[in-house]
């Protein structure tokens, strides 16, 4: 079965320090999520794209945080700078589409910030 | 808004014991819903969906029955392993298609 592939799966970081997680869906899928996962929690939308566009990324900590999906296939997530608060699991998600189809997540990368 | 309400955990269990994981849901129109199960170190797994009333979602041993009347979607297990310890999220979305909604999860243990 296809899946989506995240690197790196660990990430440490220095506080203040630039950090980019990459994410590559499920072919032919459509919609494209990253999503973060504080321990203990449920995951929580950062991002949504739609091919190459951006849907939704009203919780995306625009000052630091920012996300691109230049050809509508694989997407780039980049912190600048990290912040102690930032240490969570990023979750990249795809679907065929935003509407019903279920998410397909890949492993996510552990980012921990020093 | 729309949002999902899942039992605390975390749940204890015996091996062959009965599970039940209560979700509750709040939503305009019909949603569609999920149970997700996430293993240690793992992103999240779709473990069944249901996407109109009464239907029920089914995989693993694992069932869920949408039930508009009472706006839930428990989920059921007749006999747990030990494997199934992981931490379970039931998730909606809406009939808009604009996001998904997860619960906060419930972590479950089976114990030998």
């Amino acid at each position: 079965e296809a899946e989506v592939a995240q690197s790196p799966r660990y990430k440490i970081t220095e506080k203040s320090q630039a950090v980019a997680f990459w994410c590559d869906p499920i072919s032919g899928h459509a919609t494209l999520y990253w999503y973060r996962q504080i321990l203990g929690q449920g995951p929580e939308l950062l991002v949504q794209f739609q091919d190459e566009s951006v849907v939704d990324d009203s919780q995306l900590p625009k000052d630091r945080f920012s996300a691109e999906r230049l050809k509508g296939v694989d997407s780039t997530l980049k912190i600048q700078p990290a912040e102690l608060g930032d240490s969570a699991m990023y979750l990249c998600a795809s679907s065929r589409d935003r509407f019903n189809s279920p998410l397909h997540f890949g492993n996510g990368t552990r980012l921990t910030v020093t | 808004g729309d949002s999902v309400t899942q039992m605390e955990g975390p749940v204890t269990l015996s091996e062959e014991a009965f599970l039940t994981i209560n979700c509750t849901y709040t939503a305009t129109g019909y949603p569609s819903l999920f149970w997700y199960v996430q293993y240690p170190g793992e992103g999240l797994q779709l473990l069944l969906k249901a996407t109109k009333a009464d239907d029920k979602g089914s995989n693993k041993g694992f069932e869920a029955t949408y039930r508009k009347e009472t706006t839930s979607f428990h989920l059921e297990k007749g006999s747990v392993q030990v494997s199934d310890s992981a931490v379970y999220f039931c998730a909606l979305i809406g009939n808009t298609g604009n996001q998904f909604y997860f619960g906060t999860g419930t972590s479950l243990t089976v114990i030998p």
